[in-house]
């Protein structure tokens, strides 16, 4: 079974903090994406990577970046949280684009 | 137009019942069609996907594509209780450099015992 983890479940941070969001999997999938979910919105790309070290914007990429030093691990970095940025964000890992497997999420509150 | 729509329902049966749920497109370039499945506070799983047009089964689950009308469907047969929860279409075109899904908003079902 494809395993995807993702750091935190919930995240409570102030305004102006750096948040870090990391996720790891466990299949050696080449892909790996981070959205936001958010009510009537649906899901929404920020930014993914096809390889280490490789990243692309997605629809979103504002006031985000990420990281990927490791094949395994893709890291969603906030780089100064604002309350805009509270959402559900979700992390996807794929061995083929169209076969994304999802980590369960990290529900991020910036007050 | 937005690419995907997705009626976002919510859409109540009875169990036992057969299930219809639907997404139209507007970019016919899309050749990649999934389904995923999200249960309340979850991340979405992976159903089923199919490429081009046709249908497949997957046990209570049919997914079929039309792609002359642009419209795709998910069926589920003999629906449960535990089959509650929001259902997102996805799709994609076959394009090499292409990383992309694009996703419907969602259709919430609701099975009731």
């Amino acid at each position: 079974d494809v395993k995807v983890t993702q750091s935190s479940r919930y995240l409570v941070k102030r305004t102006g903090e750096k948040v870090f969001l990391e996720c790891v999997q466990d299949m050696d999938h080449e892909n790996m994406f981070w959205y936001r979910q958010d009510p009537g919105l649906g899901l929404r790309l920020i930014y993914f990577s096809y390889d280490v070290k490789m990243k692309e914007k997605g629809d979103i990429p504002e006031g985000y970046s990420v990281s990927r030093e490791k094949k395994e691990r893709f890291s969603l970095i906030l780089e100064s949280a604002s309350t805009n940025q509270t959402s559900m964000y979700l992390c996807a890992s794929s061995p083929q684009v169209h076969e994304q497997y999802f980590g369960p999420g990290t529900r991020l509150t910036v007050t | 137009q937005k690419e995907v729509e997705q009626d976002p329902g919510p859409l109540s049966v009875p169990e036992g019942a057969i299930v219809s749920l639907n997404c139209t497109y507007s970019n016919s370039a899309f050749q990649y069609f999934m389904w995923y499945r999200q249960y309340s506070r979850k991340g979405p799983e992976l159903l089923m996907y199919t490429y081009s047009s046709g249908n497949k089964e997957d046990g209570r689950f049919t997914a079929q594509v039309d792609k002359s009308s642009k419209y795709i469907s998910l069926f589920i047969r003999d629906s449960q209780p535990s089959d509650s929860a929001t259902y997102l279409c996805a799709m994609k075109d076959s394009g090499a450099g292409s990383y992309q899904l694009t996703f419907g908003k969602g259709t919430k079902l609701s099975v009731i015992p």
